[in-house]
Order: structure tokens, then C-alpha cells, then sequence
């Protein structure tokens, strides 16, 4: 069965520390993993990963696939209040081609 | 509108009813799915409709659950008797091709009494 699962399930820090987020997958027909943000409401798209060791960035937060270990990472240096939310790891593939989501990692950033 | 526009945001209706869900997702976007998400569960892949092709039903829970997109726009989730264990956010997500990024609408709040 596919299946998609992160860790840690939650994780408080302090403003200024940096977090890694992990996500394991075991995907049928593995074709991309994502990640996404979930604040109140609905995800928003952080990164697509189709390729081995190639590191993506956007800001302070980047991520990178590793296809042979099949998983991937999520960091985000100098964490501000606002990154707290829920992160979800997705893999896309499976018999049918659909995105398999993990439960997600609670990010918690106190001032 | 420049994202996918899901209505309402929040329904709350009693144990047996019908309710229907509306997704109207980001213009020219060929792919478009439904999901739902309980309290501290991922996303459950409920649908997934791709161009004129016959829709992905496979995480459809029951056969009380039902979907359609007409004219490859607009869709609409049927739950007929609603029960309880219906309640969750229903998230529809759309996007340009099966393999690009999906994104989401800010989902319906279902809350079943």
C-alpha cells in the first residue's frame, strides 16, 4: 500500500532557530514529491521534486529528494511566527496517479 | 478568479440530509480533485477528474458519495444521508495537467449534527 509519513508529528521552537522537517515515502510508480503549507485554511504549494540532490529554494526555505533513501526534507532557517502551520509532504504516483499525503508536521514558532 | 473558489465554507445540516459542495476551480486547469480532511488526519483522496476522461472514484468512501464536473469546469460533491462521520473539510484542489502542482481551494467546513 503507498503510503507518505513525516516526522516529527509536531514541533515548537523559538524565533531565529532553523527546522528540519522529514518525510519518508513508499510510492508506487513514484513520480514527484511535494510539500505544502496549510495555515487556517487551504494548502499552499512550497515545492515540486522530481530529481535526486537537486536542493530547491524559495526564501528561507528549501528542500531536497533523495530518490534512492526515498525521502525528502524540508528546511526553513531563521523561523519567524508566521511559518507556524501544518506541513504536508505528498508523494505523486501510485497505480492511479494521485498525490498521497502524509499526515503533516504541527510547526510552532514562539516569539 | 485566480484561484480555485470552493462554496460554501460552511455547511452544517442534520444527520440524513443531502448536501452538495461546489468547486470552481482556476481557470484552464484540465485536472481537478476532492479531498477530504478529518481532525489531525492527512488529506483523503475522495475524486479526481482529468479532461473527458471517465473520473478516478476509487477513494470515494461509500456509494452515499458522488461527483460531477460539467463542461470540465465546475464540480460538485453529492453526499446523500449524511451521517456523522461526514463531518471534515471537503478540499478541492485543481491543476493545469495530472502531473503539475495541485492547488487548493479553501475547502468546506461540513459539520453534521
Amino acid at each position: 500500500e503507498d503510503k507518505v509519513v513525516q516526522s516529527p508529528l509536531s514541533l515548537v521552537v523559538h524565533e531565529g532557530d532553523t527546522v528540519t522537517l522529514n518525510c519518508s515515502y513508499e510510492v508506487t510508480n513514484f513520480r514527484s514529491l511535494l510539500w505544502y503549507k496549510q495555515e487556517k485554511k487551504a494548502p499552499t504549494f512550497l515545492f515540486m521534486l522530481t530529481s535526486s540532490g537537486i536542493e530547491k529554494k524559495s526564501g528561507r526555505l528549501s528542500s531536497i529528494l533523495d530518490k534512492k533513501e526515498l525521502f525528502s526534507i524540508l528546511n526553513i532557517t531563521a523561523t519567524q511566527t508566521g511559518d507556524s502551520a501544518i506541513y504536508l509532504c505528498a508523494g505523486y504516483g501510485g497505480a492511479t496517479n494521485k498525490l498521497i499525503f502524509g499526515t503533516g508536521t504541527l510547526l510552532a514558532v514562539q516569539p | 478568479g485566480a484561484g480555485v473558489s470552493q462554496s460554501p465554507s460552511n455547511k452544517v445540516t442534520e444527520k440524513g440530509k443531502d448536501v452538495e459542495l461546489r468547486c470552481d476551480p482556476i481557470s484552464g486547469h484540465t485536472a481537478l480533485y476532492w479531498y477530504r480532511q478529518s481532525l489531525g488526519q492527512g488529506l483523503e483522496f475522495l475524486i479526481y477528474f482529468q479532461g473527458n476522461s471517465a473520473p478516478d472514484k476509487s477513494g470515494l468512501p461509500s456509494d452515499r458519495f458522488s461527483a460531477e464536473r460539467t463542461g470540465g469546469s465546475v464540480s460538485t460533491l453529492t453526499i446523500q444521508r449524511t451521517q456523522q462521520e461526514d463531518s471534515a473539510v471537503y478540499l478541492c484542489a485543481s491543476s493545469r495537467s495530472s502531473n503539475q502542482p495541485q492547488h487548493f481551494g479553501d475547502g468546506t467546513r461540513l459539520s453534521i449534527l
